[in-house]
């Protein structure tokens, strides 16, 4: 059964660091992994798709890497601002999840941004 | 704006009362998702349509019924509910093949 966990679940930085926050799962057999961003009580905003062919997506300040044979993504953020605070969502689509397009997510990263 | 809306945005009822949730993409997708989040929890995969048609039902108890009348619409029918259903309850669309998920910005459900 497919698990994604993410760590720290929590993070405080001031601003203007670059920080990197960790995405881990247990079944490398996956179509592709999805970053989410989400505001206190808000839906989910989608940041980066990254397909299991390719190891990185780059938007603006954001860096997401991709390592399946590992069970491993990484979100990089560069140098973050107060703005950037929300909990951020990563998601696999397992293979075996047909075309149903399910995602797994994990339990997310609370990002505090310090001005 | 992501193109998926959904109404209301917020939601008291009693176990008792019948409600709806509704959700529209504005997007052309053919999939669409219902989600439940609850406190401290990963969001969990309620339904999933494809076409019109369900395609997963995740072990969700009957008191929660999904329509999907056509690609752009997704109803979640709500009865006798129980106050730990009382959670955000999210809609997302994608497009068939590979590509990504769309939020809506949820329906906050409290049962009383």
């Amino acid at each position: 059964k497919q698990e994604v966990t993410q760590i720290p679940a929590a993070l405080s930085v001031p601003e203007g660091e670059n920080l990197v926050l960790n995405c881990s799962f247990t079944d490398s057999a996956i179509y592709n992994l999805q970053w989410f961003r989400q505001d206190p009580g808000k839906g989910l905003t989608s940041l980066l798709l990254i397909q299991s062919s390719q190891r990185e997506q780059t938007s603006g300040r954001l860096n997401a890497s991709l390592d399946k044979s590992s069970g491993r993504s990484t979100l990089y953020i560069a140098a973050s601002q107060p703005g950037d605070s929300a909990t951020y969502l990563c998601a696999v689509r397992p293979v075996g999840s047909g075309n149903t397009g399910k995602l797994i997510f994990g339990q997310g990263t609370t990002l505090q941004v310090k001005p | 704006e992501t193109g998926v809306t959904q109404t209301p945005r917020h939601l008291v009822m009693g176990m008792t009362n019948k409600k709806s949730l509704k959700c529209e993409q504005h997007l052309g997708h053919n999939a669409m998702y219902w989600y439940k989040q609850s406190a401290k929890k990963p969001l969990e995969l309620m339904f999933v349509y494809n076409f019109k048609e369900q395609t997963e039902n995740n072990s969700v108890p009957s008191r929660f019924s999904p329509e999907c009348p056509n690609s752009s619409h997704l109803f979640l029918h709500l009865h006798t509910l129980q106050p730990e259903d009382s959670a955000l309850y999210l809609c997302a669309s994608r497009e068939q093949r590979d590509g990504e998920q769309f939020f809506g910005p949820g329906t906050r459900l409290t049962v009383l």
